[in-house]
């Protein structure tokens, strides 16, 4: 089955804490993205990806790093989490066509995240 | 840069109800749109899409129009039903990224 997956689905930590939140997809996708999702701001993209070894920041890349070492793998590391990052966060993959533009992503089940 | 704006909900209706849900846009170019849909608990699904202007995108009884004299994608639905509850996203696709707007909320009551 196609799909993207994110483990884990749902983590509590502790302020300063590294941790990765990790994304994986089946379905031969060049591009890979994460956001985060707040209530009354939508969803935000932190990082995206356009292939293996190039990575670029997004709207909110701030307190995050990303790698895209493999092409089906697309890891979001919090080096030291703070409480300002809880939040819901999604990764999504989708195919390039010309030029960069792309068809549309799909998404993962989402990673609830709370740092306290 | 490029934005989306939607209605604020939350929206609440009776089954059987007739729904809409305002979206516009501002980009540069000539952006793809989509609406996705968020159930509870649960990630994102594409509902519909429309990749140029004057297409119109369906899905489950669900359709919206890309008009670019007025920079909308507005969603409908003839006749919701109580599991279309949700939250509804409507987004930009530029160059290489996908902005989404902020999310309606729709309450759909027996």
């Amino acid at each position: 089955e196609a799909q993207v997956t994110q483990n884990p689905r749902y983590l509590i930590t502790v302020t300063g804490k590294k941790l990765t939140v990790t994304c994986s997809q089946n379905m031969n996708h060049e591009y890979m993205s994460w956001y985060r999702q707040d209530p009354g701001l939508g969803l935000r993209q932190i990082y995206y990806s356009m292939n293996v070894e190039v990575t670029d920041k997004g709207d909110v890349p701030e307190g995050y790093k990303v790698s895209r070492k493999e092409k089906r793998n697309f890891p979001l590391i919090l080096e030291s989490p703070s409480p300002n990052q809880t939040s819901l966060y999604f990764c999504a993959s989708s195919t390039l066509k010309d030029r960069g533009a792309y068809n549309e992503q799909f998404f993962g089940p989402g990673t609830r995240l709370t740092v306290l | 840069g490029d934005s989306v704006t939607q209605m604020e909900g939350p929206v609440t209706l009776s089954e059987e109800a007739f729904l809409t849900i305002n979206c516009t846009y501002t980009a540069t170019g000539y952006p793809s749109l989509f609406w996705y849909v968020q159930y509870p608990g649960e990630g994102l699904q594409l509902l519909l899409k429309a990749t140029k202007a004057d297409d119109k995108g369906s899905n489950k009884g669900f359709e919206a129009t890309y008009r670019k004299e007025t920079t909308s994608f507005h969603l409908e639905k003839g006749s919701v039903q109580v599991s279309d509850s949700a939250v509804y996203f409507c987004a930009l696709l530029g160059y290489s990224t996908l902005t989404f707007g902020k999310g309606t909320m729709l309450l759909v009551s027996p």
